[in-house]
């Protein structure tokens, strides 16, 4: 079965620090991964996307990673700020038809 | 110069009316999604057309049925609402179908059946 896990389900940091993000999938086959955040009552919006070809990809503060041996990703905020607080949601999408698989998403939120 | 705009943000209704929720692109993009997102925060796919032509529709109520008048615009018409439809609708647009491009959403409206 295709699916999308994200962990942790939420975390809490402190401005300025930095937090990863995990993201394990048995979607196959593969075409590319993406990390959206959702701000809280908003739409997703892309940070990146990656092939399978490609290991990581960097957006500003956030870095994403992508091991396709271990179906793996994680997506790295340097230097958190409080806008940085929403939910991180990792889609994985399917080569055969590029449907999309949702993760759950990773709420995270930055505290002063 | 919103991309993607639905409206209403909120709606609020009793069960058994029916109800309607409007999306528009400015992109110029050929495909338009419709989205729920429950409780639990998955985004389920519920339609997609492309040029105005329904090419997903997933296990959804026939209470449930997109209009596309123009492939800018797809709008979600909801008959006899239930509780359970209470949920986060998104509405979508993509340069290509299924993924191969980025999706840009909309900021969601907020179904509340009582």
């Amino acid at each position: 079965k295709n699916q999308v896990e994200q962990s942790p389900q939420s975390l809490i940091i402190l401005e300025g620090k930095n937090c990863t993000l995990q993201c394990n999938y048995t979607v196959s086959p593969f075409s590319n991964l993406r990390w959206y955040k959702q701000d809280t009552g908003r739409g997703p919006v892309s940070l990146t996307i990656m092939t399978f070809s490609e290991n990581t990809k960097s957006n500003g503060r956030y870095t994403a990673t992508l091991d396709a041996d271990t179906k793996q990703s994680s997506l790295h905020i340097t230097a958190s700020q409080l806008s940085d607080s929403a939910s991180y949601i990792c889609v994985v999408i399917l080569d055969s038809n590029y449907q999309l698989i949702w993760g759950a998403g990773t709420k995270l939120i930055i505290k002063p | 110069d919103t991309a993607v705009s639905q409206t209403p943000k909120y709606l609020v209704t009793q069960m058994g009316n029916d109800k309607s929720i409007k999306c528009e692109q400015n992109l110029g993009h050929d495909t338009m999604y419709w989205y729920k997102q429950d409780s639990k925060k998955f985004l389920k796919i519920m339609f997609s057309y492309n040029n105005k032509e329904l090419i997903i529709n997933e296990t959804v109520p026939n209470r449930f049925s997109p209009k596309s008048p123009d492939k800018a615009h797809l709008n979600l018409h909801i008959n006899s609402l239930e509780l359970g439809d209470s949920a986060v609708y998104f509405c979508a647009s993509s340069q290509e179908a299924f993924g191969g491009t980025e999706a840009f959403f909309g900021q969601g409206t907020r179904l509340t059946v009582v």
